[in-house]
């Protein structure tokens, strides 16, 4: 059974960086490729980044280019998402999500989110 | 990117009535491999989205009856054929044909 188990709410102060991680239980890193998620406060679902299993790489939306980075640990199963030079508009609920094999093209395993407010 | 468009934005349905919600893709989500990849999600109040459907028209496991998906090409289509209480949320469709992924503006089910 897959459970991705988040770390805790974050406040930062513009400009600051936030990492946040997702712990993977029931499969390994290598075998099911981590996304990430955010949802601004009463705003719909933003996909953030992932691994595109097609070739291996790590792949970020556009906007967000320069300032996400991606990275895991195999030896602890847990990914991290990292997000730099904050503004009040990253304030969100942050989510990792999964696809139930390496292939997988829905995300089938959420975390329980992982709140980021930017707030000086 | 694939522009997802969903309609309505808000819906108000009374126990046992049905509901049905559109999703319009700006592109196909007919890939070369021969499967659409057109997903459903619902997020109930206060918790993380959740799979209902997957490739337009198959149920997640745990998934009731009562919800079904179809449509083709661009144009698809949830419905669920008895609103029940424990369906409230917002549903949103997904496409996974290209990155980025990206998501419908989201529907908003509600009780009468």
């Amino acid at each position: 059974q897959v459970q991705l188990v988040q770390s805790g709410a974050e406040v930062k102060k513009p400009g600051a960086s936030v990492k946040v991680s997702c712990k993977l239980s029931g499969y390994t890193l290598t075998e099911l490729p981590m996304h990430w998620f955010r949802q601004a406060p009463g705003k719909g679902l933003e996909w953030m980044g992932g691994l595109d299993p097609e070739n291996g790489e790590k792949i970020y939306a556009q906007k967000l280019q320069g300032r996400v980075t991606m990275t895991e640990d195999t030896s602890t199963d847990t990914a991290y998402m990292e997000l730099s030079s904050l503004r009040s508009e990253d304030t969100a609920m942050y989510y990792c999500a999964t696809p139930p094999h390496y292939n997988g093209r829905a995300f089938d395993y959420w975390g329980q989110g992982t709140l980021v407010a930017v707030s000086s | 990117d694939i522009v997802m468009t969903q309609t309505p934005l808000s819906l108000s349905v009374t126990p046992g009535q049905p509901a049905s919600i559109s999703c319009k893709s700006s592109q196909s989500l007919l890939h070369s491999d021969g499967r659409t990849y057109l997903y459903w999600y619902l997020q109930k109040p206060g918790q993380s989205p959740q799979i209902l459907m997957f490739e337009v028209s198959s149920r997640f496991s745990g998934v009731p009856a009562r919800f079904s998906g179809s449509g083709s090409g661009t144009d698809f289509t949830l419905k669920i054929s008895r609103v029940e209480a424990e369906d409230v949320g917002v549903y949103y469709c997904m496409q996974g044909v290209h990155f980025p992924r990206t998501f419908g503006q989201g529907t908003k089910l509600e009780i009468k």
